[in-house]
């Protein structure tokens, strides 16, 4: 199976400041990274699909990026309502698996 | 604008079984591979299954493989998943999802419902 580490676990930062999330696949993924918002008691929610395609709605402040084993999530700018969970998820290969989520807090 | 309903959540016994549903809208439903992800109460996401878009073939994590069954039907634009055999660490919220590409049966999941809940306890 394809392991998804995720880093950091949490993370604080203030409104408007820019923050990238990482994650590392244990094999080469090529671009296939999903990577989703998830609020307390809600649905997650799919930003960036193939490593750095923006799913339709989302705000150009999400971005992705990388290939192979390693890849990022970033956000610029960030937003009262972007404080939530962020998790990524490895599409090349069955059985799927998700990261094990990063926590963005407000300062 | 594309709808997934989950039912059939609810309280069974160790050991018991339940059916889950989705009900699909606002898209070809037939065209796009359907899964099953969930989520323990305060733990992160875990794929269960995917079905293809003609429901031939179906992929299973292995912690739910023997005991739960994937299945579609295209003509009422419904997804199901048969779980037997449940135990204490299957209590979950399960959401259905959709992928983001039409046919491919690994598209990351671009459309959730909103979850039904599954608590298995005596």
């Amino acid at each position: 199976d394809i392991q998804m580490t995720q880093s950091p676990s949490s993370v604080s930062a203030s409104v408007g400041d820019r923050v990238t999330i990482t994650c590392r696949a244990s094999q080469d993924i090529s671009k296939w990274v999903g990577w989703f918002q998830q609020k307390p008691g809600k649905a997650p929610k799919l930003l960036i699909y193939a490593a750095s395609s923006l799913q339709r709605g989302v705000p150009s402040r999400f971005s992705g990026s990388g290939s192979g084993t390693d890849f990022t999530l970033t956000i610029s700018g960030l937003q009262p309502e972007d404080f939530a969970t962020y998790y990524c998820q490895q599409a090349n290969s069955f059985p799927i698996t998700f990261g094990q989520g990063t926590r963005l807090e407000i300062k | 604008e594309v709808q997934l309903l989950e039912s059939g959540g609810g309280l069974v016994q160790p050991g018991g079984s339940l059916t889950l549903s989705c009900a699909a809208s606002g898209f070809s439903f037939s065209v796009y591979a359907m899964s099953w992800v969930r989520q323990a109460p305060g733990k992160g996401l875990e794929w269960v299954s995917t079905v293809s878009s003609t429901g031939g073939s179906t992929y299973y994590a292995d912690f739910v493989k023997g005991r739960f069954t994937i299945s579609r039907d295209n003509s009422n634009n419904t997804l199901h998943l048969q779980m037997n055999s449940l135990r204490a660490d299957d209590t979950a919220i399960y959401y259905c999802a959709r992928g983001i590409v039409v046919v491919t049966p690994t598209a990351s999941p671009g459309y959730w419902g909103q979850g039904t809940l599954v608590t298995v306890s005596s």
